[in-house]
């Protein structure tokens, strides 16, 4: 089957750096997304890794580990606007739709 | 401008009723899905479809039925035979199923009386 493990909730402070980590277990892999939907609305895309490494965009990276089955998603200068949860997902086993975590819910303060 | 649209954005009903939620989509993708969020949850699969005239049960399909006579359309019906029905319904498309980027429309949050 597959498995997908995030933190419930994370609290931080304008200005600072955090990681929100991602455990998956799942047969045939193939990539790992992240997703930010803020209260009430739609997830929007973030990002999509199928290679290990660090990708980075702007204020943002996702860093990849497939033989540890580890994601991780970095957000830096926190800003109150990043307040919202942060889904992780992946293929399902016929690689025809997403499966997504529980979310983390990240709240910034001043 | 293309975009995934759902209506309404709030929905009432009675217990016991069918009500069908609309998707429509305008970015020509193959790909449709729709899942269900309670609160405090990530997003449960309900059904998707990889190309019109075509769809399959996700891992909540119980109680749902959907249709796909268009591209554009993918409506969800929530029967009677749903036991929980009141959540935010979200609905969304993809270029291809399962491992491209997905759209989201706004949702629909409905709530049984």
């Amino acid at each position: 089957g597959q498995n997908i493990d995030q933190p419930t909730e994370m609290t931080a402070t304008e200005g600072a750096i955090v990681q929100i980590n991602c455990t998956y277990q799942t047969s045939g892999f193939n990539g790992l997304f992240w997703y930010q939907q803020h209260a009430g609305e739609a997830p929007t895309f973030l990002s999509y890794n199928v290679l290990d490494g660090l990708e980075e965009k702007g204020r943002f990276s996702s860093f990849l580990s497939r033989s540890k089955g580890y994601s991780y998603l970095l957000l830096k200068e926190l800003q109150m606007k990043d307040s919202a949860s942060y889904l992780c997902a992946v293929p399902n086993q016929a690689g025809t739709a997403l499966i997504f975590g529980k979310g983390t819910t990240l709240s910034v303060s001043s | 401008d293309g975009g995934i649209t759902q209506s309404p954005k709030y929905l009432f009903r009675k217990e016991g009723q069918n009500v069908t939620l609309s998707c429509e989509q305008n970015l020509n993708h193959d790909a449709m899905y729709w899942y269900r969020q309670d609160p405090g949850q990530g997003l449960r699969l309900i059904y998707y479809s990889q190309i019109v005239n075509d769809f399959q049960k996700g891992d909540i399909a119980e109680g749902y039925s959907v249709s796909r006579e268009k591209k554009e359309s993918f409506p969800l019906t929530v029967t009677s035979a749903q036991k929980n029905p009141t959540a935010f319904y979200l609905c969304a498309s993809s270029i291809l199923a399962g491992r491209d980027e997905q759209f989201f429309g706004p949702g629909t949050r409905l709530t049984v009386l």
